[in-house]
């Protein structure tokens, strides 16, 4: 089973751009890539998801190199709002009864003033 | 009201005692989990559901029984309580068409 590593925490000041890098050495060939956001006393919220190459939406951006065994979580231009704990998640596809699903143990984000 | 909710949202028990936490969504989401949050071991999965009548063990399913007669409803049953089951409870659900998972608020269950 792939097993994900991220920083267990960063710092960071409003107005910057932060990027959280994943790392997934043996993520399988139907893995996808999806990046959470989780406030205190609340369920994780979905951010991102990819496969590979680049995907943007309107709050981050993922990257994922070719060999996928990582992947980069960009936030631009952060806000105090965006103090949370970002948790990398690598999973196949739903296919019937056998899913799989690998979580990080999250990176704690602080953005200062 | 749409959306997944947890209940009760907070429980103490004690040793040796059965527990059932309630998790329902309003979406008709086919699959639908459980994960329990601790410091330092982050989101663990205990039990997963494909479908009404279909589900399977996850990372961490010892102690714990799951049950799903109807799509909207996935019970998760702690049968003999151990203070090891002390823990942040979360149900989610997703669409199969994505990954997307939907988080309920969470039970914060401790055992005594």
């Amino acid at each position: 089973l792939a097993k994900t590593t991220q920083p267990i925490s960063m710092d960071s000041y409003e107005g910057q751009e932060v990027n959280i890098t994943c790392s997934h050495n043996n993520i399988a060939t139907n893995d996808y890539i999806t990046w959470y956001q989780q406030f205190p006393s609340q369920g994780p919220r979905f951010i991102i998801q990819g496969y590979k190459t680049k995907v943007t939406n309107e709050v981050a951006s993922l990257f994922i190199p070719a060999d996928r065994k990582s992947s980069t979580l960009s936030l631009p231009r952060v806000s105090l709002s965006d103090t949370a704990v970002y948790y990398c998640l690598v999973g196949d596809i739903p296919a019937g009864n056998n899913r799989k699903l690998i979580w990080g143990l999250g990176t704690s984000l602080a953005v200062n003033p | 009201d749409a959306g997944i909710t947890q209940s009760p949202r907070y429980k103490i028990t004690e040793t040796g005692r059965q527990v059932t936490l309630m998790c329902h969504q309003t979406w008709s989401h086919s699959y639908m989990f459980w994960y329990r949050q601790d410091l330092g071991h982050g989101l663990r999965l205990i039990y997963y559901s494909a479908a009404a009548d279909i589900t399977d063990k996850g990372e961490v399913p010892d102690g714990y029984v799951v049950s799903r007669s109807k799509t909207e409803n996935f019970p998760l049953t702690l049968e003999s309580a151990t203070r090891s089951q002390t823990s942040v409870y979360f149900c989610a659900s997703s669409d199969p068409r994505d990954y997307e998972q939907y988080f309920g608020p969470g039970t914060r269950l401790t055992v005594t």
